[in-house]
Formats: C-alpha cells, structure tokens, sequence
C-alpha cells in the first residue's frame, strides 16, 4: 500500500510569506506528528495528532506556526509570517497505535526554503 | 530538556571494518529506537528496544539498550556500501513523543 506522502517536496518562498504544506498519512493511522529536521539535525517534535484533535502541540516554536487534521486523516501545518530561520525540512509521520512498540512511518519530507 | 547525544557525528569506513554507534542522555527512556535516513527520505525504523540490558539483533546489526535506559549503542559487523546513510536514536518520552539524537553519518567505502 502506499506509505506517507508529503506535498509540495520543495517549496521556495520569501520572508514574510504564508505557506501551507500538506501530510497525507497511512490510511486507517490514527496517531500523526509533524517534525523538523535541520540541516545535519536528528527530526525536532513539533506537534502530535491522535485522530482530530492536537494531542500535544508543545514543539511548536511559536504561534506562527499551526497545525490542523479536521477528518482525522490529512494533516496541514501552516506557516505564517516566514522567517529564514524557519527554513528546514519538514517532516511528517503516521502510526497504527501508541506505546512502546510505536512504530513511526515517515513521508519524504517538505524542504522548505524562506529567501 | 531531554537531549541525546550521538557520537561519533561522522564515521567514514572501509568495507568489512566493523563500527560501533552511541547514543547518550541523562534521562531514562521508557523505549528507545534505531533509524537510517537516506537523502531525501525520512527515516526507517529498525528496531525498538524497550527493556533495560536488551539486547536485540537484526543480520549484522546489533543494538543494546542500557540498563539504566538512558543509552543505547548499535554495532554492525562488516559493514557494506548499503549500510551508508544517517543514523538516529529516538527515546520515547511518555507513550507517544520522541526525542531524537544528533545523529551518526556514515559512510561505507567499497
């Protein structure tokens, strides 16, 4: 079946710009997190879905950054205000469950380019 | 703040030498993981270990959790070419959020 795709896989844009980019998960995976990883950086948590709801969105680094999963599937984080140092590459994941054995499949990434 | 230290940050072997990665914190974990990362893709779960003093192997990867649950190191034996790629430890911090380390790049040369 198919595994976690990510939309766009680059996007460019400027300083200031909102941008929106799109996770689709493993179908029938209720949990969902969004990552970033910058460059030479293990994934840094930003924000953890279990079904709708944002169970834990603690890593956001400010309130630019917010995230929604209205039909517990597809998830969009959402950028306002970009800065360059949001530049990075932004990662999603998709799990069947949570608790030890939590096993987390990745999409691609977005890498995300702020001029 | 939980962190995990990772080291070496660059590993550059010949084929067939053997290599040990670490993954160090001070806090405990109530699970830890291994993943590679391949450019341009996300990472790839191998293995989870959960126990203190486990001990698991996968072919010629081998991964040992500490007994405290605070570090974790993998070892492979006789690397090849295909084992080139990021290496990452993620402890589990609760039932759902991770915390990943530093990583490890490694590079195999045939």
């Amino acid at each position: 079946g198919a595994g976690v795709s990510q939309t766009p896989s680059n996007k460019v844009t400027e300083k200031g710009k909102y941008v929106e980019l799109r996770c689709d998960p493993i179908s029938g995976h209720t949990a969902l997190y969004w990552y970033r990883q910058s460059l030479g950086q293990g994934p840094e948590f930003l924000i953890y879905f279990q079904g709708t709801g944002a169970a834990d969105d603690s890593g956001l680094p400010n309130d630019r950054f917010f995230a929604v999963r209205p039909e517990g599937s597809v998830s969009t984080l959402k950028i306002q205000r970009t800065e360059r140092g949001d530049s990075a590459v932004y990662l999603c994941a998709s799990s069947i469950y949570v608790g030890q054995e939590n096993e987390q499949f990745f999409g691609p990434g977005t890498r995300l380019t702020v001029l | 703040t939980q962190l995990l230290e990772q080291s070496p940050q660059f590993l550059s072997i010949q084929e067939g030498e053997n290599l040990t990665v670490y993954c160090n914190s001070s806090s405990v974990f109530s699970s830890l993981q291994w993943y590679r990362q391949e450019p341009g893709e996300g990472p790839v779960l191998l293995v989870t270990v959960v126990t203190g003093g486990e001990v698991k192997k996968l072919k010629r990867l081998t991964f040992q959790f500490g007994d405290a649950r605070k570090d974790s190191s993998l070892h492979i034996t006789a690397a090849q070419p295909g084992d080139t790629g990021l290496y990452l430890c993620a402890g589990a911090s609760g039932t759902y959020k991770y915390i990943f380390g530093t990583g490890t790049r490694l590079k195999v040369l045939a």
